[in-house]
């Protein structure tokens, strides 16, 4: 299996609908994190949970919601999206939050196209 | 602040040799970081400097100047399979990860 695992990979929605975007990592990681990737601009941070803890929230619009239930899984529940919010989202992981340690290497999935109309 | 810039695009021949360059302006430097994004595709880890020189790995070569502020990704011998992004991030201060808008690189035949 490869390690990241987002589904789904594509997903449309309409402005009311409700839907979740899951992640999950087989690499025995402690940290996971949502980026939000936009056409031409930098990475986002939205997320990170370390030891299934929630430690940042990068001032993101409370119609997204994470959630992380155990420390392979990581969800991300959209409701009333914006048709600015179309954007590929992405997890990741690494074996303990970067931010803490100062060091190691992000493994990504490869993402959720997501299409608000 | 911090900041990072990296070029939007580059075009480079089968075979030859690229260099991507990626400058950085930060109070607190904790190393830095390139990664390769084919389109459709999970970004991958590429290479890690945190002081300054040369590291080489295959065909691919990354350099830090931290006192420019300074970093490249050389990409030799270049083959078809190397069209893609190329992300430069670094460690700023409380070690959050500042991330480049990305340098596609086109393979021409």
């Amino acid at each position: 299996e490869t390690g990241v695992t987002q589904t789904p990979r594509h997903l449309v929605m309409g402005m009311t609908n409700k839907k979740s975007l899951k992640c999950e990592q087989h690499l025995g990681h402690n940290a996971m994190y949502w980026y939000k990737q936009s056409a031409k601009k930098p990475l986002e941070l939205m997320f990170v949970y370390s030891l299934e803890e929630r430690v940042e929230n990068n001032s993101v619009p409370s119609r997204f919601s994470p959630e992380c239930p155990n420390s392979s899984h990581l969800f991300l529940h959209l409701h009333t999206l914006q048709p600015e919010d179309s954007a590929l989202y992405l997890c990741a992981s690494s074996q303990d939050w970067i931010a803490a340690t100062g060091s190691g290497e992000l493994f990504f999935g490869e993402g959720s196209r997501l299409t608000v109309l | 602040g911090q900041n990072i810039d990296q070029p939007t695009e580059m075009t480079a021949t089968e075979g030859a040799i690229v260099q991507i360059n990626c400058t950085y302006q930060t109070s607190g430097f904790n190393g830095l970081f390139w990664y390769q994004q084919h389109a459709g595709e999970a970004p991958t880890f590429l290479s890690y400097n945190v002081l300054d020189g040369l590291e080489e790995k295959g065909r691919f070569s990354s350099f830090l100047s931290r006192s420019k502020g300074y970093s490249y990704l050389l990409l030799k011998e270049l083959q078809m399979k190397d069209s893609a992004s190329y992300l430069c991030a670094f460690h700023g201060s409380n070690y959050q990860l500042i991330w480049g808008a990305g340098t596609k690189l086109i393979i021409k035949p």
